[in-house]
């Protein structure tokens, strides 16, 4: 079976840092996405690690170890625009991905 | 950027009857995917196709069926609209490197 994890909200304030984590069992692994999506939008890529370790691309940094089935997604500087759900989805096999619920983030002044 | 379009963008229907959900891209992407999401939840793979004449159901049941004549286009059909279809439909399309895939702007169905 597949099983991503994600909390399902999380609170922070504007300027702060916020670490979005998930931890995930899946028949297959190909690498994990992060995609940003604001209610009733589409989902909008964020984040790909396929390899253990840190990809940083400006405010948004994400994490995977392979090993240990987990990642997270960090948020630096959090602007009010930066209010979504956050999706982790992993590629279990030929090009599909299995997504998790989402965690629901909302910035506060 | 990415160019993938779907229409209607909502669409509220009788039980019954017969819609049909347009997806298109311009990546020319072989790669499309339909994902069922209700408010909150995660989405589900209801249907992909890799490539013309190529569709395979995914992993949640869905009573929809899809056609890809085109490479660039990926329909999704439903013969006979129930309440419980009520739903949004999320058409993807992706690339053939990272399998990254792009997201259409969605359909949100209503089915009274």
């Amino acid at each position: 079976g597949q099983n991503i994890d994600q909390p399902t909200e999380m609170t922070a304030t504007e300027g702060a840092i916020v670490q979005i984590n998930c931890t995930y069992q899946t028949s297959g692994f190909n690498g994990l996405f992060w995609y940003q999506q604001h209610a009733g939008e589409a989902p909008t890529f964020l984040s790909y690690n396929v390899l253990d370790g840190l990809e940083e691309k400006g405010r948004f940094s994400s994490f995977l170890s392979r090993s240990k089935g987990y990642s997270y997604l960090l948020l630096k500087e959090l602007q009010m625009k930066d209010s979504a759900s956050y999706l982790c989805a992993v590629r279990t096999g030929f090009q599909k991905l299995v997504f998790g619920t989402g965690t629901r983030l909302l910035v506060s002044p | 950027e990415a160019d993938i379009y779907q229409t209607p963008r909502y669409l509220v229907i009788g039980t019954g009857k017969k819609i049909t959900l347009e997806c298109s891209q311009t990546m020319g992407h072989d790669k499309m995917y339909w994902y069922q999401q209700d408010p909150g939840m995660e989405l589900h793979l209801i249907h992909y196709s890799y490539g013309v004449n190529s569709t395979e159901k995914g992993d949640l049941s869905s009573e929809s069926t899809v056609s890809r004549i085109r490479t660039e286009h990926f329909p999704l059909t439903l013969e006979s609209a129930r309440p419980s279809h009520t739903s949004q439909y999320l058409c993807a399309s992706s690339d053939s490197n990272r399998a990254l895939q792009y997201f259409g702007p969605g359909t949100r169905l209503t089915v009274t």
